[in-house]
């Protein structure tokens, strides 16, 4: 069964903490993308990955960090500099980073302790 | 910068009625625009991928619609049931190839 998978599906974080969400594919996708969604917002680009071993910064990368050491995972690292982490976090894939459908997974909703 | 206005942000309708849903955005310069439905606490899943060549796409009940030159975009659903109850967004490709979402609009429809 192809798709994407993001776990947990819950993250609490402590303050002060790093905190490690992980997003898994085996749709053989090259692109991979972390989303952050908060309440009554659109999606706000965090990474992307066009390739394994390169990533580049989307709108809103302080605070956070990804590697891409395999083509079926980029983990992303919510790191203690992001002051207000508490949201919804979406993984996407696609075929390339070029005009093709994007697939998410079912989301990570972190909160802070 | 590309921005993408989706209206109205919230809707509730009775099952039955046909509905329409509007996304705008502010640069016409697209490869395309794609219709997502968002389940509370979910992911998106992909309905309708409409590429700048292109007019419209339909899937069963929906029908999306693009007119990149006047930077609109409308997503009708027909005969609405309580199923589609969801959120809807909508984004849009240019030159960066990342996809600008809007907020998304909510929709209820109630038996």
């Amino acid at each position: 069964d192809g798709g994407i998978t993001q776990s947990p599906k819950y993250l609490f974080r402590k303050e002060g903490q790093n905190v490690t969400l992980s997003c898994e594919q085996n749709l053989n996708h090259d692109a991979m993308y972390w989303y952050r969604q908060d309440p009554g917002q659109g999606l706000r680009l965090i990474y992307y990955s066009q390739i394994v071993n390169d990533f580049q910064k989307g709108d809103i990368a302080e605070g956070y960090s990804v590697s891409r050491e395999k083509k079926e995972s980029f983990p992303l690292t919510v790191t203690s500099a992001q002051k207000n982490p508490t949201a919804f976090y979406l993984c996407a894939s696609s075929p390339a980073v070029t005009q093709e459908t994007q697939y998410f997974g079912p989301g990570t909703r972190l909160l802070v302790l | 910068k590309q921005e993408v206005t989706q209206i109205p942000a919230a809707l509730s309708v009775p099952e039955g009625e046909n509905l329409v849903l509007n996304c705008s955005f502010t640069d016409s310069a697209i490869y395309n625009l794609q219709w997502f439905r968002q389940d509370p606490g979910k992911g998106l899943t992909s309905l309708l991928l409409i590429q700048s060549s292109q007019r419209e796409q339909t899937s069963g009940r929906l029908n999306a619609s693009l007119d990149k030159s006047s930077g609109r975009s409308t997503l009708y659903i027909a005969a609405s049931q309580p199923g589609d109850s969801a959120t809807y967004l909508c984004a849009v490709e240019g030159g960066s190839y990342i996809p600008t979402f809007g907020r998304g609009t909510s929709l209820i429809v109630h038996p």
